[in-house]
């Protein structure tokens, strides 16, 4: 597709369960980010990848949160024994990479709202 | 680390009103960017700013750099029902790792009742 593509769009959980949520970046983008956004806040920068090297992974919360991005294109994050605190939207985002024009623009998906219950 | 203060949190239009929002740093960017959030959407770029000084319009919208780096404001002029959302202000720094993408934590719109 032409966009970020994220699923599931929506995921409910038990407490204590592991998910997966997945992100299908743009077809050539080499960045792709994860943040989290819970209810009225902010986005809260979770994991960057760029390329070939070494992933960011200061915005990771816990080590229950881990992400992976296979070939350098479709990443998987995950969440194990998920906690109610954990309920949120997660988006992802991906971007040339590139410094140039309109560096800094992230293309976002729609989010996967995570309820855990 | 880096934070970024994003006033107002929220507040109300009526149509046809101008809205004015601003973020401010604790640390130089040399990039800011604003980005509008539409319900149930990701967020997608409005105005992107590489310059300090710089100020830059897209339509209604006007976006500054300021001169010190450390701070950046966005003004909706004549608003209109569709500008309610959430707009969020970005710094980073590029040259560096691009995961240097700080967001504000939003300033909500929505239309006065």
């Amino acid at each position: 597709g032409a966009g970020v593509s994220q699923s599931p769009s929506n995921k409910v959980t038990e407490k204590g369960k592991d998910v997966e949520l997945r992100c299908d970046p743009i077809s050539g983008h080499t960045a792709l980010y994860w943040y989290r956004q819970s209810l009225g806040q902010g986005l809260e920068f979770l994991i960057y990848f760029q390329g070939n090297s070494a992933p960011d992974k200061s915005g990771l919360p816990s080590d229950r949160f881990s992400a992976e991005r296979t070939g350098g294109s479709v990443s998987t994050l995950t969440i194990q024994r998920t906690q109610q605190e954990d309920s949120a939207v997660y988006l992802c985002a991906s971007t040339s990479g590139r410094v140039g024009p309109n560096t800094g623009e992230l293309f976002f998906g729609e989010g996967s709202r995570l309820t855990v219950l | 680390g880096q934070q970024l203060n994003q006033s107002p949190q929220s507040m109300f239009i009526q149509e046809g009103e101008d809205v004015s929002m601003n973020c401010t740093s604790s640390s130089i960017f040399n990039t800011w960017l604003w980005y509008k959030q539409d319900p149930g959407e990701g967020p997608v770029l409005l105005i992107a700013l590489y310059k300090a000084g710089e100020l830059t319009s897209n339509g209604r919208l006007t976006a500054q750099f300021g001169i010190t780096r450390k701070d950046s404001f966005l003004n909706i002029s004549a608003s209109i029902p569709s500008d309610v959302g959430i707009y969020f202000c970005a710094g980073m720094n590029y040259g560096g790792s691009q995961g240097n993408l700080i967001f504000g934590k939003g300033t909500k719109l929505s239309v006065k009742p």
